[in-house]
């Protein structure tokens, strides 16, 4: 099956302008994260979806970013008034379930990473 | 103090050696320990997951954990040259609220050489 998609790959934008990254995650799957990657440092939590409800949003780093995932299937991270700083690669990932059950740790709980949008602020 | 914290390398292995790839994690009450492999240019590869304390085996690879020293490691045997890549140590965020959110280290780059 089709894993996960994202769109644009690349994204170059003026700064001030708006920005909108799609997700599209692997069909079924119940959570979906988004991360930021600087260049040679791992991903960075932003922000956390179980079905179409925003359980996590404190790795947004200011509210000029915003999710939404409102069908719980596609998510758009919003960013406005672009800066230079927010040029990073922005990833999305999916997981089959949303939590744990019982209090034990449910082995697909497991993120699969999309291509990522990179986003360049000029 | 990183809260997940691997050597950024690079560790440089002879072809068919074994590369032994080490991280060490803050947060004590973590549950769920992951290792992905990143080729540069893509995007972060699950290539294992450990949730209990010893070995995991699968193939080439195998995970060690380690709570009570807060260690996590990865072996890869017999290395080949496609296995140059970054890899990246993930632990969950206990205080998540029963998901999994995903601390993920620094990457330690490998290069296995011919």
């Amino acid at each position: 099956g089709a894993g996960v998609s994202q769109s644009p790959r690349y994204k170059v934008t003026k700064r001030g302008q708006d920005v909108a990254l799609r997700c599209d995650p692997i069909s079924g799957h119940v959570s979906l994260y988004w991360y930021r990657q600087a260049l040679g440092q791992g991903p960075e939590f932003l922000t956390y979806f179980n079905y179409e409800a925003q359980q996590d949003k404190s790795g947004l780093p200011n509210d000029r970013f915003s999710a939404e995932r409102p069908e719980g299937s596609i998510s758009t991270l919003t960013i406005q008034r672009t800066e230079q700083r927010d040029s990073a690669m922005y990833r999305c990932a999916s997981t089959k379930t949303g939590g744990l059950a019982g209090g034990g740790v449910r082995l697909d709980n497991e993120q699969f990473f999309g291509p990522g949008t990179r986003l360049t602020v000029l | 103090q990183k809260e997940v914290e691997q050597n950024s390398g690079p560790l440089s292995v002879p072809e068919g050696a074994i590369a032994s790839l080490n991280c060490t994690y803050s947060d004590r009450v973590s549950q769920s320990f992951f290792w992905y492999r990143q080729y540069s240019g893509k995007s972060p590869e699950l290539i294992m997951s450990i949730y209990s304390n010893g070995d995991k085996e699968d193939g080439r690879f195998t995970a060690q954990l380690n709570k009570a020293s807060q260690y996590v490691s990865l072996l890869i045997r017999d290395s080949q040259p496609s296995d140059s890549a970054t890899y990246l140590c993930a632990v969950n965020s206990y205080f998540s609220g029963g998901y999994n959110k995903l601390i993920f280290g620094a990457g330690t780059r490998l290069a296995v050489h011919p």
